[in-house]
């Protein structure tokens, strides 16, 4: 069975870091780009960053550019996003996500991201 | 960058077809997925390009894509199908995916 299983969330002070894990089981991960999408509270989904099967290709959104970067250690099926200067706007649910050729077939259940004082 | 266009909501009766759009410049031209998110959980592809279905998606979901517009149509719908529902494109100018703004769809 195909599993994604986010972790790392929390609430953080603004200014400071978090590092969110995706543990992949029940497919070769080492076949996929990887991406995180995230939600923020009541909102629609908004596109973080992605990276492909061999970590050759990296994007970001604009809104995080500069600021989060994403990585996978295929030995681990594990993908990750570092995020560094968290604001409030970067309070949400981020999901992992399996990218097909132009969607995503397979999402995690997400990891709660607050960004309080 | 390129937007997706949802109405927030669409309101059915049970047994009756639901019809979802999705508005964007020349969205025919363009591949078109399809999610649904019940509350409290992550999304589901219900279509892709348009309108294929993944395994174990009911027939009942259909998809379709022409001129400036997408729709999702759900037909015979039942309790379940109450969620919101996003579509989903790939920019080729940004090379980045793109989602609606998301419809609620409500059972009545």
């Amino acid at each position: 069975e195909m599993q994604l299983v986010e972790s790392g969330g929390g609430l953080v002070q603004p200014g400071r870091s978090l590092r969110l894990s995706c543990a992949a089981s029940g497919f070769i991960f080492d076949n996929y780009a990887m991406h995180w999408v995230r939600q923020a509270p009541g909102k629609g989904l908004e596109w973080v960053s992605g990276i492909s099967w061999n970590s050759g290709s990296i994007d970001y959104a604009d809104s995080v550019k500069g600021r989060f970067t994403i990585s996978r250690d295929n030995a681990k099926n594990s993908l990750y996003l570092q995020m560094n200067s968290l604001s409030a706007e970067d309070t949400a649910l981020y999901y992992c996500a399996k990218k097909g050729t132009g969607w995503y077939d397979y999402w995690g259940q997400g990891t709660l991201v607050t960004v309080s004082s | 960058s390129y937007v997706l266009t949802q109405p927030p909501s669409v309101s059915v009766a049970p047994g009756q077809t639901a019809r979802i759009t999705c508005g964007g410049n020349n969205i025919g031209s363009e591949s078109v997925h399809w999610y649904q998110q019940k509350p409290g959980q992550a999304p589901v592809l219900v279509v892709y390009d348009d309108c294929d279905r993944p395994s174990g998606i009911p027939e009942r979901f259909s998809g379709s894509n022409s001129g400036n517009t997408a729709t999702l149509t759900i037909s015979r719908v039942e309790a379940g199908d109450a969620a919101d529902y996003y579509c989903q494109v790939w920019d080729s100018s940004s090379d980045h995916p793109v989602f609606g703004t998301g419809t609620k769809v409500t059972v009545l």
